[in-house]
């Protein structure tokens, strides 16, 4: 059974950093291309990056772009996506998500990242 | 405001139909396969309908997707009171090399 589950959320303050870490099983990890989806409160979902299989092909939305690095450790099955410069509309509970079929297919429960001083 | 537009929210009885419109562009829906997602109340989101049209195992029938053109189309048949919930249409823009989702319709069961 594929199984994603997402660590490292918290508060932090404006400026501040964090990583959160997403541990794949059930799968090889090194197969499938991998994103990072948010929901901010009150908000709709927004897609936040997107990584190759092999990790060589990264994207980011416009609004992280330059702030948050998207990576991962196929060998230990893991997904990473560092966050820098918070800002409280980073604010929202950040999930990672396979990527086949062209759709965000597997869903791990999400991790709260909530930006505030 | 997002990429992909939808309804904020549609609404019918029991067992009755509902369809949520999704509207994009050439870059995107034009392009590409839409997804279509079903968040409950404080769960992860979940898979409906990948490649406009696929249900993956587990998804009833009472789901149904469409695309033509630039826009699509999520249908659920036979509503129930487990159906409420918020839906997403995604897919990829090759403009923006960005995943793109709409801003979200919430479903409710009179």
């Amino acid at each position: 059974e594929v199984q994603l589950v997402e660590s490292g959320g918290g508060l932090v303050q404006p400026g501040g950093s964090l990583r959160l870490s997403c541990a794949a099983s059930g799968f090889t990890l090194s197969s499938y291309e991998m994103n990072w989806v948010r929901r901010a409160p009150g908000r709709g979902l927004e897609w936040i990056s997107y990584i190759s299989s092999s990790g060589t092909t990264t994207h980011y939305a416009d609004s992280v772009k330059g702030r948050f690095t998207i990576s991962r450790d196929n060998a230990k099955n893991s997904l990473f996506l560092q966050m820098y410069s918070l800002r409280a509309e980073d604010t929202a509970v950040y999930y990672c998500t396979t990527y086949y079929y062209d759709a965000f297919v597997d869903w791990g429960p999400g991790s709260l990242v909530t930006v505030s001083s | 405001q997002s990429v992909l537009t939808q309804p904020p929210s549609v609404s019918a009885a029991p067992g009755q139909k509902v369809t949520i419109s999704c509207s994009g562009s050439s870059s995107n829906i034009g392009n590409n396969y839409v997804s279509w997602y079903q968040q409950l109340p404080g769960a992860a989101p979940k898979l409906l309908i990948y490649e406009n049209n696929k249900r993956p195992s587990g998804i009833p029938d009472r789901f149904s997707g469409s695309k033509s053109g630039t826009s699509a189309t999520l249908g659920i048949t036979g509503l129930q009171t487990g159906d409420e919930a918020d839906y997403y249409c995604g897919t990829w823009d090759s403009s923006l090399s960005a995943g793109v989702f709409g801003g979200g319709t919430k479903v409710t069961v009179l």
